[in-house]
């Protein structure tokens, strides 16, 4: 069975600290997606990557880093993170059709 | 820029009755289309998709959508809705040679009740 694994749950961090979040997919896709969930505002893609070491910014980057040194591997970075980050955050990978993590809760206090 | 209008927060069906959740598009050249689901604590699904062909795409869980070129509409459809069926459902859109960037909706909650 096809699997995005993100690595917590649920995550409460405090203002100003840095915070990485996990994404491994097992399908061998070479593209991946990091996705905030917000209610009345749907997905809005942070950032993706087509390749090991390759990203691209999405539609809300600011505040956000990303690394893929190995294909398998996404993770989303928050600098310093801030209350208004607080959110859902969900990984992607696939082609046309997108396979989804469970989702990472982060509350910033 | 492509974007996704799903224009209904919340949708109440009793169960047995014909579901329809609407979403509206746009998007420069053809678009590809999807609908997704989010059952309560857990992650979204694929449920079905438009490429090209025929504009009546059949999908998972006896879900179907219409795509509709002149509306721009792709509404997903299901004749005879389970109580099973109740979750948060998400609408896509990519646009072709757009780096396949999905775009959601902003989702609707479907309610069934018994």
């Amino acid at each position: 069975d096809v699997k995005v694994t993100q690595s917590s749950r649920y995550l409460v961090k405090r203002t100003g600290e840095k915070v990485f979040l996990e994404c491994v997919q097992d399908m061998d896709h070479e593209n991946m997606f990091w996705y905030r969930q917000d209610p009345g505002l749907g997905l809005r893609l942070i950032y993706f990557s087509y390749d090991v070491k390759m990203k691209e910014k999405g539609d809300i980057p600011e505040g956000y880093s990303v690394s893929r040194e190995k294909k398998e591997r996404f993770s989303l970075i928050l600098e310093s993170a801030s209350t208004n980050q607080t959110s859902m955050y969900l990984c992607a990978s696939g082609l046309e059709k997108l396979f989804f993590g469970s989702g990472t809760q982060l509350s910033v206090l | 820029a492509q974007s996704v209008a799903q224009p209904e927060d919340q949708v109440n069906v009793a169960e047995g009755n014909p579901l329809t959740v609407k979403c509206t598009y746009s998007v420069s050249g053809n678009p590809y289309l999807f609908w997704y689901v989010q059952y309560p604590n857990r992650g979204l699904q694929f449920l079905l998709k438009y490429i090209t062909g025929d504009n009546l795409v059949k999908g998972s869980y006896g879900f179907e959508a219409e795509f509709n070129k002149s509306q721009t509409s792709f509404h997903l459809k299901k004749p005879s809705a389970l109580v099973s069926d109740s979750a948060l459902y998400f609408c896509a859109v990519m646009g072709l040679g757009n780096d396949y960037k999905l775009s959601f909706g902003a989702g609707t909650t479907v309610t069934v009740r018994a």
